[in-house]
């Protein structure tokens, strides 16, 4: 069983400081991890990809990717009440027939002004 | 086209009865995916399309589902004696092959009354 994990929230941030968005995953060969945004009654939209472990910046956003735990993060510097979104983790599992984005149920993020 | 293009935008339809959803990709990209997203849920994996072939359709719910992508390029997705809880928006999304990052469409909101 392909499973993605994340804490559904809401996670309620003030304006300007970093909110922290965790993912964990469930299927080691996993090699492709995204985050998408996806405001009330839109489409989900991409904003931040991670292919190897470690960091990967973005202007305000940073990925962060740790295989070894089965972890992936998105940390969202000097937020702003437009980043009040739900953020979805997906991750590709590839191989064997079984592809396709399995995505976490989201979190849903708060900025307060 | 510049993006996916999903048509209709919303459908009611009566339970028992069939329906297509069309979903256009973005130009040139070889990797079609359909799911389906529930209120306050992530996008649920539906079946995916390498070119014209499934490449996995395990997330198919039951025999009522099909999807076809006859040319490689616009996909539809039929659903036969719908039932209520057919209810959803359904989201295709398409990449430029497996395993890179997918770009959604606006959806189709399905409502079975």
């Amino acid at each position: 069983q392909k499973e993605v994990e994340q804490n559904s929230g809401p996670l309620s941030v003030p304006e300007g400081a970093i909110a922290s968005l965790n993912c964990t995953y469930s299927d080691r060969v996993s090699q492709s991890f995204f985050w998408y945004r996806q405001y009330s009654g839109k489409s989900p939209e991409l904003i931040m990809s991670i292919y190897s472990n470690g960091d990967k910046e973005d202007g305000r956003f940073t990925a962060q990717l740790n295989k070894a735990s089965q972890y992936v993060s998105l940390l969202i510097r000097d937020s702003q009440p437009s980043d009040s979104a739900t953020y979805l983790c997906a991750v590709m599992y590839s191989g064997g027939g079984a592809d396709g984005l399995t995505f976490g149920k989201g979190t849903h993020l708060i900025i307060q002004p | 086209g510049a993006g996916v293009s999903q048509t209709p935008s919303n459908k009611v339809t009566e339970k028992g009865k069939y329906v297509e959803l069309r979903c256009d990709p973005i130009s040139g990209h070889t990797a079609l995916y359909w799911y389906r997203q529930s209120l306050g849920q992530g996008p649920e994996f539906l079946i995916y399309f390498q070119g014209t072939g499934a490449a996995d359709d395990s997330g198919l719910p039951n025999d009522r589902f099909f999807a076809v992508r006859p040319e490689g390029s616009v996909s539809t997705l039929k659903i036969q004696r719908t039932e209520r809880g057919d209810s959803a928006v359904y989201l295709c999304a398409s990449s430029n092959r497996g395993g890179q990052q997918a770009f959604f469409g606006q959806g189709t909101r399905l409502t079975v009354v």
